[in-house]
């Protein structure tokens, strides 16, 4: 089974300029989630999908930071326009909630490799 | 507020050594606990999850405990070798629901040494 997968690996950017990550899920997965981690910390949860629909963005900065899952598979994270602070590895999570198979003692993410992002 | 902890931030080891890292929840309804690793630059590989209703878990040469009341999971590691060194990081699922939410400790970077 493929894991979840994310693009790109590295990005370096100026500030005020954009940027877009893409991550692709495990196959079957509903929910989807998306993380900022700055160093020296733990990931905090930025955006939560269940299917293409929200469930939880109450931590986006949505002045700059959007996220869509538009066919309820594959998501794209924007920022648009980036700052020093937002230098960080953006992590995309999947979980089988809210999935056919999803038995409801089970609830489990599975992460991606990152994206680690430079704003210089 | 629930909230994760992990003390030590860092810890340095000798090859062949037990040793036990440790991680404290503030609320004890939790849904989950996971355990993971991460490697420098990389994200985020999964060890062991820990239901509500259950003590324990082991895989291989890991085993994490759960102790609910005292708000408190550990993961213990035998015999450990120059490759375990990462950073290890406690997570604690609340509700369990379609909204629950995933909190992070900030981690203990693991060093073992030749």
């Amino acid at each position: 089974e493929a894991g979840v997968a994310q693009s790109p690996r590295y990005k370096i950017i100026e500030k005020r300029q954009s940027v877009a990550f893409w991550c692709n899920p495990i196959s079957g997965h509903a929910t989807l989630y998306w993380y900022q981690q700055i160093l020296g910390q733990g990931p905090k949860l930025l955006i939560q999908f269940q299917n293409n629909g929200v469930v939880d963005d109450s931590q986006l900065p949505k002045d700059r930071f959007s996220a869509e899952r538009l066919k309820g598979v594959d998501s794209t994270l924007k920022i648009q326009p980036a700052k020093l602070e937002d230098s960080a590895v953006y992590l995309c999570a999947s979980s089988p909630v809210g999935s056919g198979s999803y038995r409801p003692s089970y609830n489990e993410q599975f992460f991606g490799p990152g994206t680690r992002l430079t704003v210089l | 507020k629930q909230e994760v902890t992990q003390i030590p931030a860092a810890l340095s080891v000798p090859e062949g050594e037990n040793l036990v890292l440790n991680c404290s929840f503030t609320d004890s309804a939790i849904y989950n606990l996971q355990w993971f690793r991460q490697d420098p630059g990389k994200g985020l590989t999964s060890l062991l999850l820990i239901q509500s209703s259950q003590r324990e878990q082991t895989s291989g040469r890991l085993n994490a405990s759960l102790d609910k009341s005292s708000g408190r999971s550990t993961l213990y590691i035998a015999a450990s070798q120059p490759g375990d060194s990462a950073t290890y990081l406690c997570a604690v699922l609340w509700g369990g629901g379609t909204a629950s939410k995933l909190t992070f400790g900030t981690g203990t970077r693991l060093q073992v040494t030749l």
